[in-house]
C-alpha cells in the first residue's frame, strides 16, 4: 500500500539558514508524482513544489529544492535562506496512477518548522 | 486566474444536524477531490469527482457523500453528524488524475459538531 513517512515531528531552523525535511515513502507503482506543501495555521494547503517519478533533474522553485533520491524512495525538501514566513506545517504527498488510487493524493503527517530571529 | 473557492469557511453544527459545503474550483481543472483533516488522523481522502462521475472513494461511512455539477463545483454533504466529523474540511482541484496533474487546495470550511 502506498504510504508516506515524515518521521520529523518538528523542526527548528535559524533565519536565514537552510532546512532539510525528510520524506520517504512507499509505492509499487512505476508512475508516480510527489509534492511538497505548506499548512499556516490560517489551514489553506499551499503547493511548492513537484517531482515526477521520471525526472532525472531535482526540481527546484525558487528556495526551494526537492532531493529525489529514486532508489531510496526518498524526497526530502530543502528550504534556503529561511524566512520568518516560512513556519508552517510542511506536508509531503504522492499521487499514483493506478485506477485504484485515481484523484487521490497521500499524505505524510507533516512536519512543523519553526523560523527563529 | 481565481484558486479554489470553498464556501463557508466556518460551520458549527449540533449532532444529529446534515451539512453540506461547497467547492469551486479552478478554472479548467475537471477533478476534485476532497480530503478530512483532524489532528489525531490527518489528511485523509474522501472522494474524488470527474466530469460528475465519483471515481474513487476513501474509508469513509456513506454519511459521507457528495456530488459534482456540470461545471466541475462540487458539494460534499455529511448527515447525522457525529462529534468525531469535526475536522478542517479541504478541497482540492486538478486538471485530471494524473500522477503529473497538481492538486490545488482551497481554504478549507472548518467544521464543529457539538
Amino acid at each position: 500500500a502506498q504510504k508516506i513517512t515524515q518521521t520529523q515531528p518538528g523542526m527548528f531552523v535559524q533565519e536565514k539558514e537552510a532546512v532539510t525535511l525528510d520524506c520517504t515513502y512507499d509505492t509499487s507503482d512505476q508512475s508516480y508524482g510527489l509534492f511538497w506543501y505548506k499548512q499556516p495555521s490560517s489551514g489553506e494547503m499551499i503547493f511548492l513544489i513537484y517531482q515526477g517519478s521520471y525526472d532525472e533533474q531535482n526540481a527546484t522553485e525558487g528556495r526551494y529544492s526537492l532531493n529525489f533520491q529514486k532508489a531510496r524512495k526518498s524526497a526530502n525538501l530543502v528550504i534556503s535562506a529561511s524566512q520568518l514566513g516560512d513556519s508552517a506545517m510542511y506536508f509531503c504527498a504522492m499521487r499514483e496512477e493506478s485506477s485504484t488510487n485515481a484523484g487521490k493524493s497521500t499524505f505524510g503527517d507533516g512536519t512543523t518548522l519553526t523560523v527563529k530571529p | 486566474k481565481a484558486g479554489v473557492t470553498q464556501t463557508p469557511r466556518y460551520l458549527i453544527k449540533t449532532r444529529g444536524q446534515q451539512v453540506t459545503l461547497s467547492c469551486s474550483p479552478i478554472s479548467g481543472h475537471r477533478s476534485v477531490s476532497w480530503y478530512q483533516q483532524t489532528p489525531g488522523q490527518g489528511l485523509q481522502f474522501l472522494f474524488e469527482y470527474f466530469s460528475e462521475t465519483q471515481r474513487n472513494k476513501g474509508n469513509f461511512p456513506g454519511r459521507f457523500s457528495g456530488r459534482q455539477f456540470s461545471n466541475s463545483r462540487s458539494e460534499m454533504n455529511v448527515s447525522t453528524l457525529e462529534l468525531g466529523d469535526s475536522a478542517l474540511y479541504l478541497c482540492a482541484s486538478s486538471l485530471d488524475q494524473l500522477s503529473t496533474d497538481t492538486q490545488y487546495f482551497g481554504p478549507g470550511t472548518r467544521l464543529t459538531v457539538l
